[in-house]
């Protein structure tokens, strides 16, 4: 069985600060991919990045960065000098399949609140 | 741009009513999931279909709940009857399955159910 825990229901820091939002997964596979969705207050689910098991690399994207590490099964995302426009539900996401095509095992996500 | 286009928005029924969501895929896409988001549970897989055909739907209640796929450009949601506690968030999404390295599953804006 798959699993994926954002311990953090709720997150609240003041604009351009930097915030890591936590993400530990489980599975039996050895191929797998690991995804993050934001969900605005608009309630559209929104993709982020897509990383398979077998790349380890971080990965930037503008104040978005992404770190992997399968020795302890976490997919961690940091946002850099964050924004009010970055207030949203972050959901972590596990799946076998790399377009998801299989289903995705969801975390129950994580509140961030950009205070202005 | 290409999107999965969820009908309708919003839903206002009373307990003991039908109630039907529609779902149009990304033309191509051979893949269609039902999702349902509540505050308690989070994003739960309801079911999903590959070229039209259901491969599971052991996440749907079965007694009130259905899901069908008249045709590859039409997934649909039923409840009947409808109960106070259906009332969620239905996300559809879409995807390529049964391959690797796939873009991601396109998930629709949702239909917010609100059973009285």
């Amino acid at each position: 069985a798959q699993k994926v825990t954002q311990a953090q229901t709720e997150i609240s820091v003041v604009e351009k600060e930097d915030v890591t939002l936590d993400c530990v997964y489980e599975t039996r596979d050895t191929t797998y991919y690991l995804f993050w969705y934001k969900q605005p207050p608009s309630g559209e689910l929104v993709f982020l990045i897509r990383r398979n098991s077998f790349d380890e690399q971080n990965e930037i994207s503008g104040r978005y960065s992404w770190n992997f590490q399968k020795s302890t099964s976490s997919f961690n995302f940091t946002i850099t000098a964050s924004q009010v426009v970055d207030s949203a539900v972050y959901f972590c996401a596990l799946t076998t399949t790399g377009g998801g095509a299989d289903g995705l095992t969801f975390g129950k996500g994580t509140h961030l609140i950009i205070q202005p | 741009d290409a999107r999965v286009t969820q009908t309708p928005r919003h839903k206002v029924t009373e307990m003991g009513q039908e109630v039907t969501m529609r779902c149009q895929p990304i033309l191509g896409h051979n893949t269609v999931f039902w999702y349902r988001q509540t505050m308690m549970q989070g994003l739960e897989l309801l079911a999903y279909f590959r070229n039209r055909a259901p491969l599971d739907d052991s996440g749907m209640p079965k007694d009130r709940f259905s899901a069908e796929m008249p045709d590859a450009t039409l997934a649909t949601l039923k409840i009947q009857p409808s109960e106070p506690r259906d009332s969620a968030v239905y996300f559809c999404a879409s995807g390529l399955g049964g391959q690797l390295s796939l873009p991601p599953l396109h998930f629709g804006n949702g239909t917010r159910l609100t059973v009285t």
